[in-house]
C-alpha cells in the first residue's frame, strides 16, 4: 500500500545552518507530494507540494524536488532560522485521492 | 489562506460526558477529514466523509461519530469520554477528485480528567 517515510528527529539547527529532511515514499500510479509545516499549538500548513516527476516545490526558502527514480522528496532549506522551528510532515496522496498518507513528522529547533 | 475552523481550541471535561468537536469550512469542499495527533505528533485518520451523507472510518479504531448533512459542517461526536480519549483532534478539507491538497483547521486539544 502507499506509505511515506520520514527522517526521525528531533533535528537541533544553529541559525544559518542547512536543512534537510529526508523522506521516501511508496506508491501505485503518480502521487502528489507535499510537506506541511506546524507550529506550536496549531494546525497543519501547506509548506509546498509537487504534483509531477522533476517538479520543485518552494516556498519561503525551503525547496523539495520530487524524483521518481529514487522515490524521494527531501525537503531542504540553505538557511534557516529560529522562527522554522517547528514540526515538518511529508505526505502524499495517490490519484485515488481518497486519502493522504502522512510521515510520522520531524521536529526542528533551531538555535541562535 | 484556507478558511476551515475548528472549535472549541481547548476543552477540559469529565469522565463519561458527551462532547462534539465542530468543523466547518467556507472552500466547497467535498471531502473532509478528522485526525488524532499522539503526543509524539503522528496523525492518525480517524474518519472521512466524501460529500453529504458520506461518512466512512479511518485507519485508526476510534469511539467517536460523525456526520455529514451540509457540506460544509463535518462534526465529530464522544459519546461518553475517557482519560484515553485525550489528544488533539485536526479537522481537513480538500477538493473533490485526486491529488488535491488537504487543508487545516487549528485543532482541538481535548483533556479528559
Amino acid at each position: 500500500g502507499d506509505s511515506v517515510t520520514q527522517m526521525e528527529g528531533p533535528v537541533t539547527l544553529s541559525e544559518e545552518a542547512f536543512l534537510t529532511i529526508n523522506c521516501t515514499y511508496t506508491a501505485t500510479g503518480y502521487p502528489s507530494l507535499f510537506w506541511y509545516v506546524q507550529y506550536p499549538g496549531e494546525g497543519l500548513q501547506l509548506l509546498l507540494k509537487a504534483t509531477k516527476a522533476d517538479d520543485k516545490g518552494s516556498n519561503k526558502g525551503f525547496e523539495a524536488t520530487y524524483r521518481k527514480e529514487t522515490t524521494s522528496f527531501h525537503l531542504e532549506k540553505g538557511s534557516v532560522q529560529v522562527s522554522d522551528s517547528a514540526v515538518y510532515f511529508c505526505a502524499l496522496t495517490a490519484n485515488t485521492g481518497n486519502q493522504f498518507y502522512f510521515g510520522t513528522g520531524t521536529s526542528l529547533t533551531v538555535i541562535p | 489562506e484556507a478558511d476551515i475552523y475548528q472549535t472549541p481550541r481547548y476543552l477540559v471535561i469529565g469522565t463519561g460526558k458527551k462532547i462534539t468537536l465542530e468543523c466547518s469550512q467556507t472552500m466547497g469542499h467535498d471531502k473532509m477529514y478528522w485526525y488524532q495527533q499522539d503526543p509524539g505528533m503522528e496523525l492518525h485518520l480517524i474518519h472521512y466523509s466524501y460529500g453529504v451523507n458520506s461518512t466512512e472510518k479511518g485507519d485508526l479504531s476510534s469511539e467517536s461519530t460523525v456526520s455529514r448533512i451540509r457540506t460544509e459542517h463535518f462534526p465529530l461526536t464522544l459519546e461518553s469520554a475517557r482519560p484515553s480519549h485525550t489528544s488533539q483532534y485536526l479537522c481537513a478539507s480538500a477538493l473533490a477528485g485526486g491529488l488535491e491538497t488537504q487543508y487545516f483547521g487549528p485543532g482541538t486539544r481535548l483533556l479528559v480528567l
